[in-house]
């Protein structure tokens, strides 16, 4: 399974954008990337996955670099609700296991 | 849609008793589903896989006479506890892959169960 380097913390402020990014140097090219976050004593939400192309949907955006060895994850205006964990996770979807690292702890604040 | 759900949310049990956790998924059909635990300011840490009718794969360290795996239906899921210990108390999450061309690939993950073993 690919490996992911991930900053351990973020601050942003409310109503700005947060950008997460992740390293995935040993991603598979079957792989996509899926990012997942979670809010403290929940079970993890799905936020987004691609495969090569960037990606948007409604609640954050994923950039792919062409070499798809790291991704950014971006939340365009964060609200406080947006603190949580957030993990970029190398992941076929098949046969594969869903491995969570350590992730980027995110916390906004007013 | 594609929503999971756990239950109970939490329990506290006395230790050398048994509890058991469902897993369901409300909307759509799971043929996978998987059993993750996680413990105080660290990540989840999967502990099985489970098809529906056949035997779950336990990853290595994880007791399978310990961590009793069920899933009977395409919908529901169960994790006993045999025996529990003060050690065994954590957060239990399961989660469920759809099938299907929309869902296949997803996994999604239920609220998680708090155990705690007095």
């Amino acid at each position: 399974d690919a490996k992911t380097t991930q900053p351990p913390s973020m601050d942003c402020a409310e109503g700005r954008a947060a950008n997460l990014p992740c390293n995935h140097s040993t991603i598979s090219g079957n792989e996509y990337v899926y990012w997942y976050r979670q809010i403290h004593s929940q079970g993890p939400q799905y936020i987004i996955h691609g495969l090569k192309n960037n990606e948007t949907n409604e609640m954050a955006s994923l950039i792919i670099t062409e070499d798809r060895k790291s991704s950014t994850l971006i939340l365009p205006h964060a609200t406080l609700r947006d603190t949580a964990v957030y993990y970029c996770i190398p992941y076929t979807g098949t046969a594969s296991k869903l491995t969570f690292g350590t992730g980027t702890r995110l916390q906004v604040t007013l | 849609g594609a929503v999971v759900s756990q239950h109970p949310s939490w329990v506290i049990c006395k230790s050398g008793t048994s509890v058991k956790i469902e897993c369901r998924s409300l909307d759509f059909q799971a043929t996978t589903m998987f059993w993750y635990r996680q413990f105080p300011k660290q990540s989840l840490m999967l502990m099985a896989t489970s098809n529906e009718g056949s035997k779950a794969t336990y990853e290595q360290g994880v007791e399978k006479d310990k961590f009793l795996i069920n899933h009977a239906s395409l919908t529901l899921s169960t994790l006993t506890v045999t025996s529990a210990h003060p050690e065994d108390s954590s957060f239990y999450i399961c989660s469920a892959r759809g099938t299907g061309t929309s869902l296949y690939k997803m996994q999604f993950f239920g609220p998680g169960t708090r155990l705690t073993v007095l």
